[in-house]
């Protein structure tokens, strides 16, 4: 079975820094999506970034960019430019590529500080 | 666009009773997965429903069941609820077949469900 895991229950960072959440997972699959998901105060889990794990480059939307290193089934997020409506709980998580397996598997969370 | 809507936004029950809790997917959407979310904990995954038929099952025992209507939108029931139920419940809505078009699982702001 995989497993994800979020070894920074909490972390803050400065408005206008840079700060960088740390996931693992585990898996016996070669194929397979991993997502960031962030999870503010209203409860709704919104996507922040997405990354397929047979494409090398790193994905990147706006201000959020990951690390992705396969073979050492890592997956960090970095924040750049740092603003206060980015405090929320940020999971990873992790999906299968396997066809009729569309369930994620998510990390127990980090959150996130952002200090004016 | 109104998303995905849950309802009731939050519930009080009794050890033993029986609850329902319904979803409605965004618009377009075919397919209903749900999530329990204890406090503290990353959203794991219970089950999917498409075409008014369990898809996938997470490991949950069969206290838990759901239906999904012809609309799309559907129910999770729990029987003989216990203290550990007690959990935001996450309903997330898709497209069939979606991520291999790059199309996003959208989620719900969930029901906070208190077993008392």
């Amino acid at each position: 079975a995989q497993t994800v895991t979020q070894s920074q229950p909490e972390m803050s960072v400065q408005e206008a820094e840079t700060v960088t959440l740390s996931c693992t997972y585990d898996t016996s699959e070669s194929d397979y999506y991993l997502f960031w998901y962030k999870q503010p105060p209203s409860r709704q889990m919104i996507l922040v970034i997405r990354q397929e794990a047979y494409k090398q480059q790193n994905a990147t939307e706006n201000r959020f960019s990951v690390n992705f290193q396969k073979a050492a089934k890592s997956f960090s997020l970095k924040i750049s430019d740092s603003q206060l409506g980015d405090a929320a709980m940020y999971f990873c998580a992790y999906r299968s590529a396997r066809g009729g397996s569309e369930k994620l598997v998510f990390g127990k969370g980090t959150k996130l500080t952002v200090n004016p | 666009d109104a998303g995905v809507t849950q309802s009731p936004t939050h519930l009080i029950k009794t050890r033993g009773q029986q609850v329902t809790l319904r979803c409605s997917p965004k618009s377009g959407h075919d397919t209903v997965s749900w999530y329990q979310q204890a406090l503290g904990q990353g959203p794991q995954f219970i089950f999917q429903y498409y075409e008014e038929e369990e898809r996938q099952r997470g490991n949950f025992p069969d206290r838990f069941s759901g239906h999904q209507f012809p609309n799309y939108s559907s129910e999770l029931n729990v029987n003989a609820l216990l203290l550990g139920d007690s959990a935001l419940y996450l309903c997330a809505s898709s497209l069939v077949g979606g991520y291999s078009t790059n199309e996003k699982l959208f989620f719900g702001s969930g029901t906070q469900l208190s077993v008392l």
